[in-house]
């Protein structure tokens, strides 16, 4: 079975500052893992994932992820937030062989960004 | 047009009534899901189809159905709604891979309300 926590439902910063969203996941195989965005009165959509090889991943809007296997974690981080990054944030798991097609999210983490 | 399209965007009904909310989309995909999304409670699976002739419950699939008329087209159906299914209702689709990361394109949503 898999899980995954989110720590913090609800994340405020100021424009320019550090974005860390933090994500902790459980899985008895090795894991695929994704953030995705969902940004107001839209569908989600593919942030960035990770599958295998190197453990930092990049994405989009300059949004990057580590997978951390020896802490299971997979937070998500941006040097500087912009204002447009206002959203909710997912994180999910997926094993990585015949039911990847299972994904597990978590409970989201609302982003607010700050004038 | 979107790639994959939700209709109706918004419905109000009240309980005891069926409703449908239907599906659409243009990438070519076999896989299509219908995920809920409810308030802190992130996303939870309902039904999903490899193909036409494939379907599957979800984690929470009493009090509904669904019907996958084309590879194209997968509908939802509450067939006597009631007020706890208030809810944003989401579509989505991936590629029909059985290894590799199972992606997920959304639909923009529906929100139902049941009085």
């Amino acid at each position: 079975a898999q899980s995954v926590t989110q720590l913090g439902s609800h994340v405020s910063v100021s424009e320019g500052a550090l974005v860390l969203l933090r994500c902790n996941y459980s899985s008895s195989v090795p894991p695929y893992l994704f953030w995705y965005v969902q940004y107001p009165n839209q569908g989600l959509q593919l942030l960035l994932k990770y599958t295998t090889g190197a453990t930092l991943v990049k994405g989009i809007n300059g949004f990057e992820a580590e997978f951390k296997k020896s802490e299971t974690s997979f937070h998500l981080t941006k040097p500087s937030a912009h204002m447009s990054d206002a959203a909710e944030y997912f994180c999910a798991v997926s094993d990585s062989g015949g039911s990847n097609y299972k994904l597990t999210f978590g409970k989201g983490t609302l982003l607010t960004v700050n004038p | 047009d979107a790639d994959v399209t939700q209709t109706p965007r918004n419905r109000i009904t009240k309980t005891g009534k069926r409703i449908m909310l239907e599906c659409s989309q243009t990438k070519g995909h076999d896989r299509m899901y219908w995920y809920r999304q409810d308030p802190g409670l992130g996303l939870r699976l309902i039904y999903y189809s490899f193909d036409v002739k494939d379907i599957n419950k979800g984690e929470i699939s009493d009090g509904y159905s669904v019907s996958r008329q084309a590879q194209a087209k997968f509908s939802l159906s509450l067939e006597s709604a009631i007020p706890n299914q208030t809810a944003l209702y989401f579509c989505a689709t991936s590629l029909g891979a059985t290894s590799g990361a199972n992606v997920l394109t959304f639909g923009a949503g529906s929100r139902l309300t049941v009085l």
